[in-house]
């Protein structure tokens, strides 16, 4: 158990709806990642915050949107869903010391979702 | 496109056997990192090497790192079932204004054969 949460874990949605992806990270950790995994992409980074703020930005649709709150869970929201959006969504956690390169991430267990 | 590539892409061995899997990246890194990933769920931190490390051990586990060559190996030794797995090498890449994202290889699927 990495210590990092992740609601829901299945989700099954329609095209064009907006869902909200949840994920509470390791007590103490500062930083939060976002990644999508899908078969054809492999592995990619979305977003980084870090203490409520955005910290990098990678492949992030503009469909997407990311936040950390003050006490640290984040939200990952997608709308107008398409049925590529269909994919595994991970959260990770670090210390996330500002400044330095990237530390050891923690994974949730991710939330699959499945767009039809 | 990928920072990382690992090779082979799967690879089948009996348990006991030590299994070798490759990293090759493109750009110059801070550190590189591997994870391993059991079917379908959370990516598990195994090691973190430094740019400035050439060998690291973890248990059962021996990193190296050739920045010259820009490549990593991860060699398990003694392999067991459980080790069945997919593995990932992972390399921070600079994405401006002092941040970094990690980059994610496409994996290596490890068979581990009782």
């Amino acid at each position: 158990d990495s210590g990092v949460t992740q609601t829901p874990k299945h989700l099954i949605t329609a095209t064009g709806q907006r869902v909200t992806l949840r994920c509470s990270p390791r007590s103490g950790d500062l930083s939060v990642y976002w990644y999508q995994q899908s078969l054809d992409q492999g592995l990619q980074f979305l977003i980084q915050y870090y203490n409520g703020e955005e910290r990098a930005k990678g492949n992030i649709l503009e469909r997407f949107s990311a936040q950390q709150f003050p006490d640290l869970h984040s939200e990952l929201n997608l709308s107008s869903l398409e049925l590529g959006d269909s994919a595994l969504y991970f959260c990770a956690s670090s210390l996330g010391l500002a400044g330095l390169a990237l530390d050891e991430q923690f994974f949730g267990p991710g939330t699959r979702l499945t767009v039809l | 496109s990928q920072q990382g590539e690992e090779d082979p892409q799967a690879l089948s061995i009996q348990e006991g056997e030590n299994a070798t899997m490759n990293c090759s990246y493109k750009t110059s890194i801070n550190n590189l990192q591997w994870y391993r990933q059991n079917s379908g769920r959370g990516l598990v931190h195994l090691i973190l090497i430094r740019s400035n490390e050439r060998e690291k051990h973890s248990g059962r586990l021996r990193v190296t790192l050739d920045t010259s060559k820009k490549s990593s190996s991860l060699l398990i030794t003694a392999s067991r079932a459980a080790d069945t797995a997919s593995y990932f090498c992972a390399t921070d890449v600079y994405s401006g204004a002092g941040s970094y994202q990690l980059t994610f290889g496409k994996g290596t699927k490890l068979s581990v054969i009782p």
